[in-house]
């Protein structure tokens, strides 16, 4: 199984609202990933998790906040976002096996800010 | 500075034929290269890695080939059938980091009936 899930896969999302993007992964794996796509664009790093611990911020505003509930589970909480921030967010986990890296992607949550 | 690169922005190719797609990088500390297939407003869909301690992966119709001393990977993909028409990304991570990729720009992919 290297199944990553994402929910919702779409918000809309006004100025002063707040909201939470979930991720769900069963494989396994101790490093998650928030990434954030612009159409056109490679994904962009905005978080790194590894073992339910913050490893990275890559400099990413604090209207995104991260949260690691438990190995399986990654949520991004957004709250008072730009329209800028439309984008796809994307959830990713990995492992490093032996001679092998792998890094799975969920399909995504398409997000629009108005 | 661009530490991966994908130069072709477009390959278009007939279905059957070979399909190679090319990527170079700058970092030598790069342990690890992973190929993607992105469809639009979907998530990157994982198809090949390799390391760099080994100069050729395959997995059924994909094959990637790594010249490290000159920096540059291709991904093979015999034969090609339109559904594999997408964006394909390089990317590469260091051994001991975060895992962090560093994806390439990508490389759009059309392959005609």
């Amino acid at each position: 199984d290297t199944e990553v899930t994402q929910t919702p896969k779409h918000l809309v999302m006004g100025m002063t609202n707040k909201k939470s993007l979930k991720c769900e992964q069963h494989m396994g794996h101790r490093a998650m990933y928030w990434y954030k796509q612009k159409a056109k664009k490679p994904p962009e790093l905005m978080f790194v998790y590894s073992y339910e611990k913050l490893s990275i911020n890559e400099s990413v505003p604090s209207r995104f906040s991260p949260e690691c509930p438990n190995s399986s589970l990654l949520n991004l909480h957004l709250h008072a976002l730009q329209p800028e921030d439309s984008a796809l967010y994307l959830c990713a986990t990995s492992a490093w096996r032996g001679s092998f890296y792998e890094q799975y992607f969920g399909p995504g949550t398409r997000l629009t800010v108005t | 500075d661009q530490q991966v690169k994908q130069n072709s922005p477009s390959l278009s190719v007939q279905e059957g034929r070979i399909s190679i797609l090319n990527c170079d990088y700058t970092n030598s500390m790069f342990d690890y290269f992973l190929w993607y297939k992105k469809y639009p407003a979907e998530g990157p869909t994982f198809l090949i890695s390799i390391s760099s301690i080994k100069d050729k992966n395959e997995d059924g119709r994909f094959t990637v080939f790594l010249n490290k001393s000159a920096k540059h990977l291709s991904l093979h993909i015999v034969p090609s059938q339109p559904g594999d028409s997408a964006v394909y990304f390089c990317a590469a991570v260091r051994g001991g980091s975060q895992g962090n990729l560093i994806f390439g720009k990508g490389t759009k992919l059309s392959v005609k009936p």
